[in-house]
């Protein structure tokens, strides 16, 4: 089956812009999760959705957002890009709504450079 | 809080056997997980301990100690393809949170 799939891959922009990034997961996984992963930090959770509502929110502000639709594809936005919010931003989908046994399926993330 | 420590690093030779080990401080989870991550990859999934115990898969094996506080991964016979960052995470009721990774490097 295929696996955690986020577009695009690749991902520059200008401080001050705004981007979207999208992520589906696994077919019947109803539970997705935004990362930020720089070298400095690890990963560090952003959000959490599970049928289209947001359950859990880590410490980021309020220019971090997300929404996940009915189909259970996510998308999350980042506005007035700064320098360091550049990183690698990781998807993450579970089958149980409690993670479980299986945990997360990562997708291979979109690179976002800010410049 | 929950803080999760782990050694930044680690060097071991082809066919050997490395502990990587993980300390934590929190109220409390429902279970620890190993995670590999190759350079430039996404993380897989190696291993959930929700009891204590060791619990081994392959080459690989996983312990926790609730008590202590403490979890290691162990890795046997070691291959070129194992070096990669390994990271250990919790799984809390609200979301997992992940320790910032140990880098592992294998020598010939």
């Amino acid at each position: 089956k295929a696996g955690v799939t986020q577009t695009p891959r690749y991902l520059i922009k200008t401080r001050g812009q705004q981007v979207t990034l999208s992520c589906s997961p696994i077919s019947g996984h109803r539970s997705v999760s935004w990362y930020q992963q720089t070298p400095g930090q690890g990963l560090q959770f952003l959000f959490e959705y599970f049928s289209e509502t947001q359950r859990n929110k880590g410490n980021f502000p309020g220019r971090f957002s997300g929404r996940q639709f009915s189909n259970s594809r996510s998308e999350m936005n980042v506005s007035t890009l700064e320098l360091g919010d550049s990183a690698l931003y990781l998807c993450a989908s579970s089958l149980d709504p409690d993670r479980g046994r299986d945990g997360y399926t990562f997708g291979s993330g979109t690179r976002l450079t800010v410049v | 809080g929950q803080n999760i420590d782990q050694p930044t690093e680690m060097t071991a030779t082809e066919g050997a056997i490395v502990q990587i080990n993980c300390t934590y401080q929190t109220s409390g989870f429902n279970g620890l997980f190993w995670y590999q991550q190759h350079a430039g990859e996404a993380p897989t999934f190696l291993s959930y301990n929700v009891l204590d115990g060791l619990e081994e898969k392959g080459r690989f094996s996983s312990f926790l100690s609730r008590s202590k506080g403490y979890s290691y991964l162990l890795l046997k016979e070691l291959q070129m393809k194992d070096s990669a960052s390994y990271l250990c995470a919790l799984n809390r009721d609200d979301k997992i949170i992940f320790g910032k990774g140990t880098r592992l490097h294998i020598l010939p």
